[in-house]
């Protein structure tokens, strides 16, 4: 079975500061890698995705993620953050020709002025 | 604009009685979900639908029920089986092939007491 560890339940970091989100999935199979970004009370959103190609992921808001095959990884990050990027952070991984995500746990971001 | 819409916002319920979750989308999207979030443990699968009149159950199915009678909606029944109702409901939406994200509502709180 597919599983998405995210190592990290809280990260706190102050503005401006670099912040990385981890990810680790398990598969046997390809996978398709997201992340997503989740705002007080509402949805997730899409930041940003992995299909094929390139490792380096950029995605909105200044985000960007890694694709580490070897490592089976898939880290998010931003070299500075705002006060606004405070929020609940998901990976999620599809594995090819399959229809069902499988979420991490989350990682809850608060950023600190 | 196109988008999903989940009501209500916030649900209240005795024990022991069913209650039904709202999800309608005009994004014409073929497939849909329910997605059950709780703390720490990141979105667990529901129940998906990946045309009209089709649904398959997901990772922790039991206790709820779904119907889609029509492309735009697909209502979720918390049913007095389910054993721990308390959570907070997301639906989302994605035109199905592995390119196109999921787009969420905003989600339903809902506390059974």
């Amino acid at each position: 079975a597919q599983s998405v560890t995210q190592l990290d339940s809280q990260v706190p970091v102050f503005e401006e500061a670099p912040v990385e989100l981890r990810c680790n999935y398990s598969s046997s199979v390809s996978v398709y890698l997201f992340w997503y970004v989740q705002y007080p009370n509402q949805g997730l959103q899409l930041l940003l995705k992995y299909l094929s190609g390139s490792t380096l992921v950029k995605g909105i808001n200044g985000f960007e993620a890694e694709f580490n095959k070897s490592q089976t990884s898939f880290h998010l990050r931003k070299p500075s953050v705002h006060i606004s990027d405070t929020a609940e952070y998901f990976c999620a991984a599809l594995k090819a020709a399959g229809n069902k995500l499988t979420f991490g746990g989350g990682t809850r971001v608060l950023v600190k002025p | 604009d196109g988008g999903i819409t989940q009501s209500p916002k916030y649900l209240f319920r005795k024990e022991g009685q069913n209650v039904t979750l709202s999800c309608e989308q005009n994004l014409n999207h073929d497939a849909m979900y329910w997605y059950r979030q709780d703390p720490g443990q990141g979105l667990r699968l529901i129940y998906y639908s990946q045309i009209v009149n089709d649904f398959q159950k997901g990772d922790i199915a039991e206790g709820y029920s779904v119907s889609r009678e029509k492309k735009e909606s697909f209502p979720l029944t918390v049913t007095s089986a389910q054993k721990n109702p308390t959570a907070f409901y997301l639906c989302a939406s994605t035109q199905g092939d592995y390119n196109s994200p999921l787009h969420f509502g905003n989600g339903t709180r809902l506390t059974v007491t």
